[in-house]
């Protein structure tokens, strides 16, 4: 079992609905991550939050946005997505945002725009 | 720019055979490297973080290698099973490190046949 959990697994939304993604792990870490990735391709690094700041945002577009209500959560809400959007959303932490420290990543949300 | 390669793209294999992944990097100013796996649908387990001080680590059946000098990690797999078919991928750190954002190549689909 993943100690980074995310909800939910699966998401089918139109391009005109809001929807939000929820991550969220207990291990004390203050680096969590956001990424997306397309099948049969490595991941796509979207957003990194240290200590609940966003600290990068790899130029994705606005309707992907970002929230980190505190050390423990972070979630990313959706609004007018394209289909080209549709890929397996991915949610990793670590201890803190260096790359010496392993990221543990949750299983994902698989979605899919109409 | 740090490029990060993977051959062969996919491998097939008998069980039992001790069988070796590639990774290979094009800048060689590395602060670690590290290995993980991925199986289908799921999101990224971390298998081994090498540190650029280090030549090796050992996990179980797990060993993996790393020649900054000449860009080059490997990932050895004894007596391989089944359950270790999956894609693996190996992932560097972006610039100084400090970022927590990773270069990832684009993997190695391994199958284990019984």
């Amino acid at each position: 079992d993943t100690e980074v959990t995310q909800t939910p697994k699966h998401l089918v939304m139109g391009m005109t609905n809001k929807k939000s993604l929820k991550c969220e792990q207990h291990m004390g870490h203050r680096a969590m991550y956001w990424y997306k990735q397309k099948a049969k391709k490595p991941p796509e690094l979207m957003f990194v939050y240290s200590y609940e700041k966003l600290s990068i945002n790899e130029s994705v577009p606005s309707r992907f946005s970002p929230e980190c209500p505190n050390s423990s959560l972070l979630n990313l809400h959706l609004h007018a997505l394209q289909p080209e959007d549709s890929a397996l959303y991915l949610c990793a932490s670590s201890q803190v945002s260096i790359s010496n420290q392993p990221q543990h990543f949750g299983d994902g949300t698989r979605l899919s725009i109409l | 720019k740090q490029e990060v390669t993977q051959i062969p793209a996919a491998l097939s294999v008998p069980e039992g055979e001790n069988l070796v992944l590639n990774c290979s990097f094009t800048d060689s100013a590395i602060y670690n490297l590290q290995w993980f796996r991925q199986d289908p649908g799921k999101g990224l387990t971390s298998l081994l973080l090498i540190q650029s001080s280090q030549r090796e680590q050992t996990s179980g059946r797990l060993n993996a290698s790393l020649d900054k000098s000449s860009g080059r990690s490997t990932l050895y797999i004894a007596a391989s099973q089944p359950g270790d078919s999956a894609t693996y991928l190996c992932a560097v750190p972006h610039g100084s490190g400090n970022t927590g954002k990773l270069i990832f190549g684009q993997g190695t689909t391994l199958q284990v046949k019984p």
